[in-house]
């Protein structure tokens, strides 16, 4: 069965600090995605990478970016140099490719406060 | 363009009304999904559109009726429905269903409450 956890439930970080937001995953399957979103106040969720599980490459994007360790089956989420901005809850979610019934599995999200 | 568009933004609805929450995307998009969010939790699958048929239903209670009327549009009909209902309901389209390994892209949510 598929899992995500993301242990840490909410973060506070000042203005300017780095923060790195964690996501544990279980599956069975070779072939799986792994996506992190990001639901700022307003509600709308905001995709922010997809990566699937051949492709083991740390990325970054701006001020953004993921460390994905299939040895850990971690897909870490840092924010460098944190903006007022950055504040919202996001969520590491997980899909598996083999079964086409499979959902979208979401972790149960970590809230982000960046204090100015 | 990746945008998902829902309206209304907010309902207000008694427990004896009919309503319906609409969601368009012009991506081309062959996949659409409703989900429904309580706060402080993730979002929950309830229905899955694909090539505009009803792919999957969760276990949805019947007074949630959804309705594809073709690939850019998905409806939510609302009857009956009860104070629990009351949240946050998504929608979501990616380019195909594909195993859910696609991309899914929300809109901003209608914020729903029951009285």
């Amino acid at each position: 069965a598929q899992k995500v956890t993301q242990a840490q439930t909410e973060i506070s970080v000042v203005e300017k600090e780095d923060v790195t937001l964690d996501c544990v995953y279980e599956t069975r399957d070779t072939t799986y995605y792994l996506f992190w979103y990001k639901q700022p106040p307003s509600g709308e969720l905001v995709f922010l990478i997809r990566r699937n599980s051949f492709d083991e490459q740390n990325e970054i994007s701006g001020r953004y970016s993921w460390n994905f360790q299939k040895s850990t089956s971690s897909f870490n989420f840092t924010i460098t140099a944190s903006q007022v901005v950055d504040s919202a809850v996001y969520f590491c979610a997980l899909s598996e490719a083999r079964s086409g019934n499979t959902p979208l599995v979401f972790g149960k999200g970590t809230r982000l406060s960046v204090i100015a | 363009d990746t945008e998902v568009t829902q309206t209304p933004k907010h309902l207000v609805m008694g427990m004896t009304n009919k309503k319906s929450l609409k969601c368009e995307q012009h991506m081309g998009h062959r996949a659409m999904y409703w989900y429904k969010q309580k706060a402080k939790k993730p979002p929950e699958l309830m229905f899955v559109y694909s090539y505009e048929k009803l792919s999957i239903n969760e276990s949805v209670p019947s007074r949630f009726s959804p309705e594809c009327p073709n690939s850019s549009l998905l409806n939510l009909h609302l009857h009956a429905l009860q104070p629990e209902d009351s949240a946050l309901y998504l929608c979501a389209s990616s380019q195909d269903l594909m195993g859910y390994t696609e991309t899914q892209y929300f809109g901003p949510g209608t914020r729903l409450l029951v009285l």
